[in-house]
């Protein structure tokens, strides 16, 4: 089955610097690929996903790149804010019929310093 | 608020107690998820429903655990004779499986479940 891998477990950057978060994931037949931000006592947000067919999608100060030859897709944010504190979460899935199952990294606690 | 929503928020229970979650999907969402969540760990999958039917289970999901959705709208999760590693946040999720969609899920807030 899928196995997700992410790192680091932890980051620690100041404001208005670029934080990057990675995660590599085992099956080559994964095709979507969310990202979620969870603050504490909430649960998961989706903040930006990417689907297998682009190599990298934009939104605002975040990004996702995605390489499926060496199977591993990235999040990058930049110029970072104190609310942009709060663990991140990689997940990857195969879409297939309409059915997904998330398989979620171990997750990214990132602190923002002002 | 159209989110997903979950209740209770909080439960703290003893070992060997039953105790039952609900979850309300965002309206028209044909797909519900529920979720586990341990301290330090992403969301663990532990079961999804296609309208009123239930159409995988994890086996993270025994015996003890059981879910439902009745009518395709909310869903409950019944945990029986609660074990202390039962302990964790369960999580649910809704989507709306469409023609070109990708299944976007999107979660709620959670229930923390605590056995003591």
């Amino acid at each position: 089955g899928e196995n997700v891998e992410q790192h680091p477990s932890t980051l620690s950057v100041q404001e208005g610097d670029s934080a990057v978060i990675k995660c590599t994931y085992s099956d080559s037949a994964s095709n979507y690929f969310p990202w979620y931000k969870q603050e504490l006592g909430k649960g998961p947000q989706l903040i930006i996903d990417i689907r297998s067919n682009v190599g990298e999608k934009k939104d605002q100060r975040i990004a996702v790149t995605l390489n499926k030859t060496a199977k591993h897709f990235s999040l990058h944010i930049t110029e970072t804010q104190p609310e942009d504190s709060a663990v991140y979460f990689c997940a990857a899935s195969l879409f297939s019929g309409g059915y997904n199952k998330l398989i979620f990294g171990a997750g990214t606690r990132l602190a923002v310093h002002p | 608020d159209t989110g997903v929503s979950q209740n209770p928020r909080h439960k703290i229970t003893k070992r060997g107690q039953n105790v039952t979650f609900r979850c309300d999907p965002i309206s028209e969402h044909n797909r519900l998820y529920w979720y586990r969540q341990t301290l330090g760990q992403g969301p663990e999958f532990l079961t999804y429903f296609q309208n009123e039917a239930q159409l995988e289970k994890s086996r993270l999901l025994s015996d003890r655990f059981s879910a439902e959705r009745p009518k395709g709208s909310f869903s409950t999760l019944e945990i029986q004779r609660t074990e202390q590693g039962d302990s964790a946040m369960y999580l649910c999720a809704s989507s709306l499986v469409a023609p070109s969609s990708y299944n976007e899920q999107f979660f709620g807030p959670g229930t923390r479940l605590t056995v003591l």
